[in-house]
């Protein structure tokens, strides 16, 4: 139990178009939601918090018209790099809370994403 | 700053050797996780500890809280290689709130 997917698991765009990321919870529902960023021989860097019906809370300087979050289920939320330039080349990663169970987070396998 | 200091960010070792990574904070946490993470891959929780004091163990890795909740340890006895990784602490100020990673132990065990 406790799986989270994520798609695509690898991604290379050209500069300027938008790319979108789902974080699945297959087997739990997920009031809230997290996206990390994550680049080579670093640590996870929270980006932002999604939570269910309601808006992203962003983390500073993460810019929220860049980095779209939608979370429009209790099993599914969506993060959209916009207009996405080299700079944002990095590997994504979501964790997924369980309804009910505070002290629990879950991560997906991660999402590569290359920006020529 | 950091909130959360991880040591040493660093390691190499033989295999059957001991060694413990250090997770330090000024600030209390509700909880402290430890992960390992492969390279293009999500972390895995290794273990959560949420007692001041606790003291958990998953074969050969200890893992205690301190007293305080402020700091953590991850003792691995007679590595091997195939202990090799990325290994993280990260905790939650508040129960339910978003994980602050320390900056990561990469280890490596040759045999």
């Amino acid at each position: 139990g406790a799986v989270v997917s994520q798609h695509p698991s690898r991604v290379i765009c050209k500069s300027g178009t938008s790319v979108k990321i789902e974080c699945r919870s297959l087997d739990f529902q997920a009031t809230t939601m997290f996206w990390y960023r994550q680049f080579p021989k670093q640590s996870l860097m929270l980006m932002a918090t999604s939570n269910e019906g309601s808006k992203a809370t962003y983390e500073q300087g993460v810019e929220k018209d860049k980095f779209l979050i939608n979370h429009a289920s209790l099993t599914l939320s969506t993060l959209t790099v916009t207009s996405a330039h080299p700079e944002d080349s990095s590997f994504y990663i979501c964790s997924a809370r369980p309804t009910g169970r505070d002290n629990e987070q879950f991560f997906g396998p991660g999402t590569r994403l290359t920006v020529l | 700053t950091q909130l959360l200091e991880q040591s040493p960010q660093f390691l190499s070792i033989q295999e059957g050797e001991n060694l413990t990574v250090y997770c330090n904070s000024s600030s209390v946490f509700s909880s402290l996780q430890w992960y390992r993470q492969e390279p293009g891959e999500g972390p895995v929780l290794l273990v959560t500890v949420v007692t001041g004091g606790e003291v958990k163990k998953l074969k050969r890795l200890t893992f205690q809280f301190g007293d305080a909740r402020k700091d953590s340890s991850l003792h691995i006895t007679a590595a091997q290689p195939g202990d090799t990784g990325l290994y993280l602490c990260a905790g939650a100020r508040q129960a339910g709130t978003a994980l602050i990673f320390g900056k990561g132990t990469t280890l490596s065990v040759s045999s």
